[in-house]
């Protein structure tokens, strides 16, 4: 069973508009950890924000934030603001239990910013 | 160096041929990953190293493929007799013990004619 879905086409946005990427995901676990990370067309894989499932607070990293909504297992991010350089492909990732370290990765969602 | 580098950044072989992939992680990171990212899909798990043991392996596709990390530090990934399907982005990540966040390389695209 796919454990994280990311079901959005690619999307256009407008500079300086905010956007945001849908995930859902699967798990019996009660600890886990959700993760966004942005893949630029240079390859690398960066970390952009992290929730944990038992943490009470949505979580925000400057112009990202994750929409956390445990009940219906979801964990959209947001990014207000738009900018060009946000071009990328974003990655919804979850990691289940405690000392488990591996993440499992949606199939992404590919974003354009038009000036 | 200041991130995780990865080695080479393109590789084009033959089928059947061997070939090893080089990461080298940051310095002080205990924990490695290997993941693959084939063309415009995800990424899929394949080994994690907890220093130069690997607790789970369990992503590795096929006995073809093996995984080895020395001194803590540098990991080889070694895929034997390459098929085409093995065409793909290998990237390395390494994080703290027990740290959250895994930074990642930017990858070893494998091209197998």
């Amino acid at each position: 069973a796919q454990k994280i879905t990311q079901t959005q086409p690619g999307m256009f946005v407008q500079e300086k508009e905010a956007v945001t990427l849908d995930c859902t995901y699967d798990t019996s676990d009660p600890s886990y950890g959700l993760f966004w990370y942005k893949q630029p067309s240079s390859g690398e894989m960066i970390f952009l924000i992290y929730q944990g499932s038992y943490d009470q607070q949505n979580a925000t990293e400057g112009r990202y934030s994750l929409n956390f909504q445990k009940a219906r297992k979801s964990a959209n991010l947001v990014i207000s603001a738009s900018q060009l350089g946000d071009s990328a492909m974003y990655f919804c990732a979850m990691r289940e239990g405690r000392g488990n370290n591996r993440l499992a990765f949606g199939k992404g969602n590919q974003v354009v910013v038009i000036p | 160096g200041a991130g995780v580098s990865q080695s080479p950044s393109n590789k084009v072989t033959e089928k059947g041929k061997d070939v090893e992939l080089r990461c080298d992680p940051i310095s002080g990171h205990t924990a490695l990953y290997w993941y693959r990212q084939s063309l415009g899909q995800g990424l899929e798990f394949l080994i994690y190293f907890q220093g130069n043991s690997a607790p789970d392996k369990s992503g590795l596709p096929s006995d073809r493929f093996s995984a080895e990390r020395t001194g803590g530090s540098v990991s080889t990934l070694t895929i034997q007799r390459t098929q085409q399907e093995d065409s793909a982005v290998y990237l390395c990540a390494s994080s703290l013990s027990r740290g959250r966040k895994l930074f990642f390389g930017e990858g070893s695209r494998l091209t197998v004619l």
